[in-house]
């Protein structure tokens, strides 16, 4: 069974720092792209940042601030977000990105970034 | 506003078939990159119900169906039940932003 479990989310100042974490399980993590996406209260889905065989990605809206990482040796897909805004206070989830024909089902719960003085 | 173009809501009878769609760009669903479409029910994570245009993961009914052509793609939902009732969302690479991105979603009412 699939299971991703993010963890790192919290309230932090304008201009901080977080570190999310998704531990990944139940499949081959170094075979899937992975991504994660955030969603503000009310708002739509938005896709944040991905990671492939072929390199990293980023939106417009993070790019510079947020860097994303995989480690396979703990099966743990990262998010290091710098420079917070209040812009970015949403629930982070953890998925794996359909690539290439390759898919496979799987969204974490979830993680809550609040971005608040 | 988001490069995928999605209509905010449809609507459609119990039994009926409904059909969501995605209208795209020559840097996205033009350049032949592939379509994905997610579901997520009131409360709910997301679920990805369609992947690579056609194609439905495990446990995803027949009635949903997916379908791209040129810089477009629809979603049909045949059959409509109440438990239908979700936001969907479409999802492609987009080779100018350097990234997927997400239509804005659309809520299906199933009347």
């Amino acid at each position: 069974e699939v299971q991703l479990v993010e963890s790192g989310g919290g309230l932090v100042q304008p201009g901080g720092s977080l570190r999310l974490s998704c531990a990944a399980s139940g499949f081959t993590f170094s075979n899937y792209a992975m991504s994660w996406v955030r969603q503000a209260p009310g708002k739509g889905l938005e896709w944040v940042s991905g990671i492939t065989a072929a390199g990293t990605y980023y939106a417009g809206s993070v790019k510079g601030r947020f860097t994303i990482s995989r480690d396979f040796s703990k099966d743990t897909l990262y998010l290091q977000m710098s420079s917070l805004r209040a812009g970015d206070t949403a629930m982070y989830y953890c998925t794996i990105q359909p690539n290439h024909g390759i898919a496979l089902p799987g969204w974490g719960q979830g993680t809550l970034v609040t971005v608040s003085s | 506003q988001s490069v995928l173009t999605q209509p905010p809501s449809v609507s459609g009878a119990p039994g009926q078939r409904a059909t969501i769609s995605c209208t795209g760009s020559g840097s996205n669903l033009g350049a032949g990159y592939d379509v994905h479409w997610y579901q997520q029910l009131p409360g709910t994570i997301p679920r990805l119900l369609i992947y690579a245009n056609t194609n439905r993961p495990s446990g995803v009914p027949g009635r949903f169906s997916g379908s791209k052509s040129g810089t477009s793609a629809s979603l049909a939902i045949g059959g409509l039940q109440p438990e239908d009732e979700a936001i969907y969302y479409c999802q492609a690479f987009d080779s100018g932003l350097r990234g997927w991105v997400f239509g804005e979603g659309t809520k299906l009412t199933v009347l």
